[in-house]
């Protein structure tokens, strides 16, 4: 059974460019959510999509935003890049069921400079 | 609202050594509990996972039992490899959404 996977694995972009990143779950898994990870703020929960609408939310500036597609599959985008939003960014998938354990993929490495 | 708290590292220990990684928790209900692990460069692996009150996960000699009254999830393991090395996260997840509330993570090295 293939695992998460994100695309692109590194990325490196100018400060006030966008970005877009893609996450293809699990198959079967519904719920697609994001996490940025960085070494000061550490897991922060940007937002859930379970088919195709957002579930739940995080505090992060309306800069950052996504979608889910009706395969499951989800984007995540960043506009208006700035430095601070340098970081590894991990998409997990899971079951529809609650108290479900998050398979999460390798992430995507930001660099903004 | 909820959070986690787990213990500061680094942490560093010789191989065969007693490894206990503190986590406590605040909820508002009744969330899960889960230990994962991640590998240099990598993502989040699910280690192991309790879903109620003296529930015990386990996992590849890890352990951590969940404890309602202390609000406590510690990971134990009785003889660490040098394959153990990684950074640990604690973390809660409550019945809306599937989002987790994350540890700042416990960094192990473990040396032969």
């Amino acid at each position: 059974k293939a695992g998460v996977t994100q695309t692109p694995r590194y990325l490196i972009k100018t400060r006030g460019q966008q970005v877009t990143l893609s996450c293809s779950p699990i198959s079967g898994h519904r719920s697609v959510s994001w996490y940025q990870q960085t070494p000061g703020q550490g897991l922060q929960f940007l937002f859930e999509y379970f088919s195709e609408t957002q579930r739940n939310k995080g505090n992060f500036p309306g800069r950052f935003s996504g979608r889910q597609f009706s395969n499951s599959r989800s984007e995540m985008n960043v506009s208006t890049l700035e430095l601070g939003d340098s970081a590894l960014y991990l998409c997990a998938s899971s079951t529809t069921g609650t108290f479900t354990e998050a398979f999460f993929g390798q992430g995507t490495r930001l660099t903004v400079v | 609202g909820n959070s986690v708290t787990q213990m500061e590292g680094p942490v560093t220990l010789s191989e065969e050594a007693f490894l206990t990684i503190n986590c406590t928790y605040t909820a508002t209900g009744y969330p899960s509990l889960f230990w994962y692990v991640q590998y240099p460069g990598e993502g989040l692996q699910l280690l192991l996972k309790a879903t109620k009150a003296d529930d015990k996960g386990s996992n590849k000699g890890f352990e951590a039992t969940y404890r309602k009254e202390t609000t406590s999830f510690h990971l134990e393991k009785g003889s660490v490899q040098v394959s153990d090395s990684a950074v640990y996260f604690c973390a809660l997840s409550e019945r809306a959404g599937n989002q987790f509330y994350f540890g700042t993570g416990t960094s192990l090295t473990v040396i032969p």
